[in-house]
């Protein structure tokens, strides 16, 4: 079945370390997007992929990274100048960006501090 | 820019009662409007999408909703509430020229008694 898998689905950090986590789509879809979700907050949108090789930042990207090198693949790394890394962390993707297409999401991966 | 609302946090019924969740709207153009559901700990799912075309749109899960563009809403609702249907409730508009991101509400969770 196709679909987007993230993982770990749950990750800690320690203080000043870095963390990837993992979105695998086998959609064939181009376009894919990250989101953090807070209690009460929605979701907002980290970074985003219209096409492999590109990405843009998208409204609270600071202390956040990602790469694009396969269609499939979009990691995010969390930096350690993320100073409140704890939240739910959700990739998507759609068949591109075009603006009737669906987001598809994955399960989500849960990042706490210790 | 565009933007969502959804008024109140938690909505409470009973099985087998009407689900109704309020979602408002601002945006410059017409709307593309969607409903997602997340269960907990999981991604989200899309339940519903308005495009153009018929206001009163169909779902999954039994769900509908209607475009009212006089009142700038988007309200979820289903005739008879079941015990699955316990989640939170996302509303979200994208902008329905160009690349726009999609902008979410603060979420519903809907609570369902016995």
């Amino acid at each position: 079945d196709g679909g987007i898998t993230q993982s770990p689905k749950y990750l800690f950090r320690k203080e000043g370390q870095n963390v990837t986590l993992s979105c695998e789509q086998n959609l064939n879809h181009d376009a894919m997007y990250w989101y953090r979700q807070d209690p009460g907050q929605g979701l907002r949108l980290i970074y985003y992929s219209q096409i492999v090789n590109d990405f843009q930042k998208g409204d609270i990207a600071e202390g956040y990274s990602v790469s694009r090198e396969k269609k499939e693949s979009f990691p995010l790394t969390v930096t350690s100048a993320q100073k409140n890394p704890t939240a739910f962390y959700l990739c998507a993707s759609s068949i591109d960006w075009g603006t009737k297409n669906i987001q598809y999401f994955g399960a989500g991966t849960r990042l706490s501090v210790l | 820019a565009q933007s969502v609302t959804q008024l109140g946090s938690h909505v409470s019924v009973s099985e087998g009662a009407l689900v109704l969740l309020r979602c408002n709207y601002s945006s410059s153009v017409p709307p593309y409007l969607f409903w997602y559901v997340q269960y907990p700990n999981q991604g989200l799912q899309l339940l519903l999408k308005y495009t153009t075309g018929a206001t009163l749109v169909k779902g999954i899960n039994g769900f509908e909703a209607e475009f009212k563009k006089s009142e700038t809403s988007f309200h979820l609702t289903k005739p008879s509430a079941h015990m699955s249907d316990a989640a939170e409730y996302f509303c979200a508009v994208k902008r329905n020229t160009g690349f726009q991101k999609l902008v979410f509400g603060t979420g519903t969770r809907l609570l369902v008694s016995p």
